[in-house]
């Protein structure tokens, strides 16, 4: 595809739910990073994918987050007994290569009530 | 923490040059800049980046004073879809130099005006 799709669009779950949410990259691109926008707030760096090297997970900020990239491609960041403060816009962004400039897809609004 | 320093908000008339200043006096030597901005309820949209030298493309330029202390994008005539926060990062270059994630600030908020 041109871009970089997520989906879905929006999430509206209870605390407490697991959520997953999907990141298509750029063809080709073997970066992908995730990140999460809160209300008001800067972005904030959660994991990124290289290939097939470990990822760095330094930005998850719980046990309750995780990301798993199948085939080098597709990626899916899961949310596990969600909390009201996981509300958020979650965005995937990707690059040709880690050194190499990010492309954001439109990011997936989450809502824990 | 955010390497950078930007004003908050800045207001442009449309038509004219949008003139959007960065403040990054700490920057080594193997840090592009690269500007971002995000249009209310969308995803961060790449602009451009740089290292050393000025750089020009279809949406912007982006000017680089010579000890690399500060930078400026200009957009050359702001419409009323250039209105979003712009987001001014440096950002590793070379492999093993640091982390390769973006860390944004606040930005600045630029209200194109009719």
């Amino acid at each position: 595809g041109a871009g970089v799709s997520q989906s879905p669009s929006n999430k509206v779950t209870e605390k407490g739910k697991d959520v997953e949410l999907r990141c298509d990259p750029i063809s080709g691109h073997t970066a992908l990073y995730w990140y999460r926008q809160s209300l008001g707030q800067g972005l904030e760096f959660l994991i990124y994918f290289q290939g097939n090297s470990a990822p760095d997970k330094s930005g998850l900020p719980s046990d309750r987050f995780s990301a798993e990239r199948t085939g080098g491609s597709v990626s899916t960041l899961t949310i596990q007994r969600t909390q009201q403060e996981d509300s958020a816009v979650y965005l995937c962004a990707a690059g040709r290569t880690l050194q190499e400039t990010q492309y954001f897809g439109p990011g997936t609004r989450l809502l824990v009530l | 923490d955010a390497k950078t320093t930007q004003p908050t908000s800045m207001d442009c008339a449309e038509g004219r040059a949008a003139n959007l200043p960065c403040n990054h006096s700490t920057i080594s030597g193997n840090e592009y800049v690269y500007w971002y901005r995000q249009i209310h309820s969308q995803g961060p949209q790449y602009i451009i980046h740089g290292l050393k030298n000025n750089e020009t493309n279809e949406m912007a330029s982006l000017i680089i004073t010579e000890d690399r202390k500060s930078s400026t994008l200009i957009l050359p005539h702001a419409t009323l879809r250039d209105t979003a926060v712009y987001y001014c990062i440096v950002r590793v270059a070379y492999s093993g130099a640091g982390s390769y994630q973006l860390t944004f600030g606040k930005g600045t908020k630029l209200s194109v005006i009719p």
